[in-house]
């Protein structure tokens, strides 16, 4: 088993539209969670860090589950603009942090 | 604020080479991470440098080195190169070491023939 998974889609939309994806871990000392926006032949750029609580960023809201080992990223009235593959990140401490990527989730808004 | 930034955006070598990325962090970041991020994949992570030494390291062989200069700039060293060395070389550099909350520079596209 992987140690992050995730569903790589692609998730085809309409704009306006509410979408979820999920991002699963296996190691339950994993520490800090994050998704990152990964365009088309692009670096990865930080779109939110996970806390446990839940956090939102305007449309964006993020959510961890530590019993069920699982982050959700939730998109609320898509966007063109929020086609993008999407990492979710798990780092993992033990001394030094060992961060993981998952494969990433290809989502396609369109018109 | 400078962001992160890699050197060369692309770089043609051929097998059993050896070939050496360059990285500078963002301003006021002191640890560094390198991935590999082969097509259709997420980022690979090889390893972390934080103020001058190695800091965690992924299944990558030895043959990957690294290293980080007082200024926090960082190289990375990869020899006898092999095909399945082609990929995306990316470098990251974060301030908050605590939560790791990365930056991610343009990377490096290493074709291996």
């Amino acid at each position: 088993r992987k140690e992050v998974e995730q569903d790589p889609g692609p998730f085809n939309v309409p704009e306006g539209a509410t979408v979820a994806f999920n991002c699963t871990y296996s190691n339950s000392a994993s520490q800090s969670f994050f998704w990152y926006r990964q365009d088309c032949r692009k670096e990865p750029k930080l779109l939110m860090s996970v806390y446990s609580s839940g956090n939102e960023d305007g449309r964006f809201t993020a959510q961890l589950n530590r019993a069920s080992q699982y982050i959700s990223l939730l998109i609320r009235d898509s966007k063109l603009s929020d086609s993008a593959t999407y990492l979710c990140v798990v780092n993992r401490s033990g001394g030094s942090y060992i961060p993981t990527f998952g494969r990433g989730t290809s989502l396609i808004v369109h018109p | 604020e400078t962001g992160v930034t890699q050197s060369p955006t692309h770089l043609i070598k051929t097998r059993g080479q050896q070939v050496t990325l360059r990285c500078s962090s963002q301003s006021g970041h002191n640890t560094v991470s390198w991935y590999q991020q082969a097509l259709g994949q997420g980022p690979q992570f090889i390893f972390q440098y934080y103020r001058e030494e190695e800091n965690g390291r992924g299944n990558f062989p030895p043959r990957f080195s690294g290293l980080q200069f007082p200024n926090y700039s960082s190289e990375l060293n990869v020899n006898a190169l092999e095909l399945d060395d082609s990929a995306l070389y990316l470098c990251a550099s974060s301030g908050k070491r605590e939560r790791n909350e990365q930056f991610f520079g343009p990377g490096t596209r290493l074709t291996v023939l």
